[in-house]
């Protein structure tokens, strides 16, 4: 178990929809950073937020967002869905001052298929 | 250019063998990590092994070790007496720079498949 726990591990919804997934870091990390995998995919990083603020963004949709809140816990927004969009999303949270060489901890992920 | 490669996308070991797993990389930062991850078929991302560019030593961590060879650029993970249930896929990745707005350059992984 990484610490790092995800809501919902699956969502099933069709094309057009919103959804919203959550994230919340290890106790003590103040980083959390969003990934998403596609079918047998290495992972694309989307976006990074440290300590509430969005620090750097990889290949994020414009259709996706996502936010910090102060309770450091992280939502990605995915809107507009798209069959595309299916995929696996992780959430990984580092920054612990207890590591030195900034090792991200992954959550078990929440699978979407969007039908 | 891809920054970070993994040659081999699938690979067959018989149980109990060493499995060495490529990755090179290609940075112009002196300052970078590299970490190997596993991916069951469940789907998690378990952390295994970190290297620094600085760490004269390379590293390992249990039935893993890393032979890191900087001027090659290059950071193959070695796994020591296969296991069944070391089958999965397997990432290595890439930290460049320090502080805390660093992002994970990710290869495209090995699926690893250890037979009986």
């Amino acid at each position: 178990d990484s610490g790092v726990t995800q809501t919902p591990k699956h969502l099933i919804t069709a094309t057009g929809q919103r959804v919203t997934l959550r994230c919340s870091p290890r106790s003590g990390d103040l980083s959390v950073y969003w990934y998403q995998q596609s079918l047998d995919q290495g992972l694309q990083f989307l976006i990074q937020y440290y300590n509430g603020e969005e620090r750097a963004k990889g290949n994020i949709l414009e259709r996706f967002s996502a936010q910090q809140f102060p309770d450091l816990h992280s939502e990605l927004n995915l809107s507009s869905l798209e069959l595309g969009d299916s995929a696996l999303y992780f959430c990984a949270s580092g920054d612990s001052s207890s590591h030195s060489y900034n090792e991200q901890f992954f959550g078990p992920g929440t699978r979407l298929t969007v039908l | 250019a891809q920054k970070i490669t993994q040659t081999q996308p699938g690979m067959f070991v018989q149980e109990k063998e060493a499995v060495t797993l490529d990755c090179t990389y290609d940075t112009s930062d002196p300052s970078y990590g590299l970490f190997w991850y596993k991916q069951p078929s469940s789907g998690e991302m378990i952390f295994l092994i970190y290297q620094g560019s600085y760490d004269q030593q390379n590293a390992t961590e249990g039935r893993y070790s890393l032979n890191f060879q900087k001027a090659r650029k290059s950071a193959n993970l070695v796994i020591s007496a296969s296991q069944l249930g070391d089958s999965a896929m397997y990432f290595c990745a890439m930290r460049e720079g320090r502080g805390s707005n660093y992002q994970l350059i990710w290869g495209a992984g090995t699926k690893l498949i250890i037979k009986p």
